[in-house]
């Protein structure tokens, strides 16, 4: 199973909305991320978590809280939105314990959830 | 993390091959060149990976000259279905930096 799955796929919510976004995966990785992907742009990374514990924030607002439950579980809390954090959210894994070797470890993507924020 | 440049699109027929060339000048020592696929609305899926010479897999040939700074991502006999955009990564550990990717169009 090379399946990353996402809920909800499709979200709208106000700007005094406080939703979440959660991400699942069952295949044993330890290294779970979120990146947000603007239409017609690159995804950009913003959360990384290694073996539930974060270790990468790439400056992300504190609007955005994510949160690791268990190695299987990823969410991302979402409070105080503006419209311009509209976009799709996208959650991925990877093995975690790094490349024998070197190299970029593997992610795999879910399909994403498609956030609008009124 | 090195800088990635790439066609920002190419077109294509089916049963083309397609090669996207990736230039990244400032490559460090450790760093390697990684491919990934994306499709509207969903999210990105590897494609292949490499440090140096040429590496194919099932679905594409990458190769990469001495100098590493640039790449080529060579996609044989191309489909409808493969038309979606290709990002050039540059890097090391886990930090995947995604550049403006090269929006492939393949035409019957």
């Amino acid at each position: 199973d090379t399946e990353v799955t996402q809920t909800p796929k499709h979200l709208v919510m106000g700007m005094t909305n406080k939703k979440s976004l959660k991400c699942e995966q069952h295949m044993g990785h330890r290294a779970m991320y979120w990146y947000k992907q603007k239409a017609k742009k690159p995804p950009e990374l913003m959360f990384v978590y290694s073996y539930e514990k974060l270790s990468i924030n790439e400056s992300v607002p504190s609007r955005f809280s994510p949160e690791c439950p268990n190695s299987s579980l990823l969410n991302l809390h979402l409070h105080a939105l503006q419209p311009e954090d509209s976009a799709l959210y996208l959650c991925a894994s990877s093995q975690g314990s790094g490349l024998a070797g070197g190299g970029i470890e593997t992610q795999y993507f879910g399909p994403g959830t498609r956030l609008l924020v009124l | 993390l090195a800088k990635t440049t790439q066609p920002i699109s190419m077109d294509s027929y089916e049963g083309q091959e397609v090669n996207i060339t990736c230039s990244h000048n400032n490559i460090a020592t450790n760093d390697y060149i990684t491919w990934y696929q994306q499709f509207p609305s969903q999210g990105p899926r590897f494609i292949i990976q490499g440090y140096k010479t040429k590496v194919t897999n099932e679905v594409a040939s990458l190769f990469i000259p001495a100098d590493r700074k640039s790449s080529t991502l060579s996609l044989p006999r191309v489909s409808l279905s493969d038309t979606a955009v290709y990002y050039c990564l540059v890097g090391d550990g886990r930090k995947l930096v995604f550049g403006a990717g090269t929006i492939l169009r393949v035409k019957s």
